[in-house]
């Protein structure tokens, strides 16, 4: 079946680093790939997707490339904030008769300290 | 727009004790979703509604049954709590369940079972 695996957590990092949190899937068929994000205390909410092969999503100073031939799907920022503090999914739909449903890793928490 | 709203935010059950978690979206979507977060695991999909008059199962059904009383509101029903159950509750919405669709997620909802 299809599955996400993302590096374990929590990542912990000073304002200005750079992070990457890892995320690779098993799929069949060509998935669309997403990160969401999740502040405290709120729902989830999308940072970015790509739906097909080496399409970059970006947002907020986050990118992630869809790579089919590493099957990943990277997430990275140049310069964190303190205000990026929060759990990152990475996700999948695999359409077809998945029927639209999101298949989640099992989240990454960040926390940035000033 | 509220986006997707839900209710309650938190809730405190006895074993075999009912409720409903009430879910509405004010996007005109046409699919619903219901996905239980539990720590370590990511969201799995407990059922969904591809459209208005229509449910059906997602990975993790057992325990829970559902309502799509009309295109706005989703409902998800809980017969006989049990412990297993304790989980954040959350509701999401989008437009169609094309692969490609992002999902608007509500706030959440907090279950304690004892």
């Amino acid at each position: 079946g299809d599955s996400v695996t993302q590096m374990e957590g929590p990542v912990t990092l000073s304002e200005e680093a750079f992070l990457t949190i890892n995320c690779t899937y098993t799929a069949t068929g060509y998935p669309s790939l997403f990160w969401y994000v999740q502040y405290p205390g709120e729902g989830l909410q999308l940072l970015l997707k790509a739906t097909k092969a080496d399409d970059k999503g970006s947002n907020k100073g986050f990118e992630a490339t869809y790579r089919k031939e590493t099957t990943s799907f990277h997430l990275e920022k140049g310069s964190v904030q303190v205000s990026d503090s929060a759990v990152y999914f990475c996700a999948l739909n695999a359409g077809g008769t998945s029927y639209g449903k999101l298949t989640f890793g099992q989240g990454t928490i960040l926390t940035v300290h000033p | 727009n509220a986006g997707v709203t839900q209710t309650p935010k938190f809730q405190v059950l006895k074993t075999g004790q009912s409720m409903t978690l009430q879910c509405a979206q004010d996007m005109n979507h046409n699919s619903m979703y219901w996905y239980r977060q539990d720590p370590g695991m990511g969201l799995r999909l407990i059922y969904y509604s591809a459209s208005e008059g229509t449910t059906d199962k997602g990975e993790v059904p057992n325990g829970y049954n559902v309502s799509r009383l009309n295109k706005r509101e989703f409902s998800l029903r809980l017969e006989s709590a049990a412990p297993s159950q304790t989980s954040v509750y959350f509701c999401a919405s989008s437009e169609d369940r094309g692969r490609a669709e992002t999902q608007y997620f509500g706030p959440g909802t907090r279950l304690l079972v004892l």
